[in-house]
């Protein structure tokens, strides 16, 4: 029963630096989300998919992009890293009405 | 536009005493409104929820009720414990399928023995 699965837990990245976040879940759920949590911000949402080949912006979309090819996958792409995208880094999938978070990344851009 | 406003924190308190965080939130429609939880160094988890007006959602002695006349759903607990120290977080779905899940910035809460 693994649910959402989010790697890797922590990353270091230097400045300019590209990487991926995966994200998998093994619910079925139509939509996923991608959140950064910041203190005193709480959690904002990046970008969500409510569905295979479909994708919208969230709140803070720039410097982020997503796809969605499978039900289960929704990988986040930084195309070049910035100190102020320094956050941990939540995936949520859903079903109707309730979510289901990853356990986080930790990313350190420097 | 969409938000949710929660208490702000940390909030302490002794062991059994009464919790209230308060949460307030802008939406149009019928949005359904939940409250999630945040053990140190874990994601979050869903603690209750509730779908329509005057709903109660309950869950591990934490209440809160669906107030549309006030767009509030505050969350209580009667007596609360250590291992109730955690980061809450108000959260509600816009009605419509939009996929979107709008949370507010989190409340510490910190339960001293």
């Amino acid at each position: 029963n693994a649910g959402v699965t989010q790697t890797p837990k922590f990353q270091v990245l230097k400045t300019g630096q590209s990487m991926t976040l995966q994200c998998a879940q093994d619910m079925n759920h139509e939509y996923m989300s991608w959140y950064r949590q910041d203190p005193g911000m709480g959690l904002r949402l990046i970008h969500y998919s409510v569905g295979a080949g479909i994708t919208d912006q969230g709140e803070v979309p720039n410097g982020y992009n997503v796809s969605r090819s499978t039900t289960e996958d929704f990988p986040l792409r930084l195309l070049s890293a910035a100190p102020s995208q320094t956050s941990v880094y939540f995936c949520a999938s859903r079903l109707l009405t309730e979510a289901f978070f990853g356990q986080g990344t930790r990313l350190t851009v420097v | 536009g969409n938000s949710v406003t929660q208490m702000e924190g940390p909030v302490t308190l002794s062991e059994e005493a009464f919790l209230t965080i308060n949460c307030t939130y802008t939406a149009t429609g019928y949005p359904s409104l939940f409250w999630y939880v945040q053990y140190p160094g874990e994601g979050l988890q869903l603690l209750l929820k509730a779908t329509k007006a005057d709903d109660k959602g309950s869950n591990k002695g934490f209440e809160a009720t669906y107030r549309k006349e006030t767009t509030s759903f505050h969350l209580e607990k009667g007596s609360v414990q250590v291992s109730d120290s955690a980061v809450y977080f108000c959260a509600f779905s816009p009605s419509g399928n939009t996929g979107k899940l709008i949370f507010g910035q989190g409340t510490t809460l910190q339960v001293k023995p």
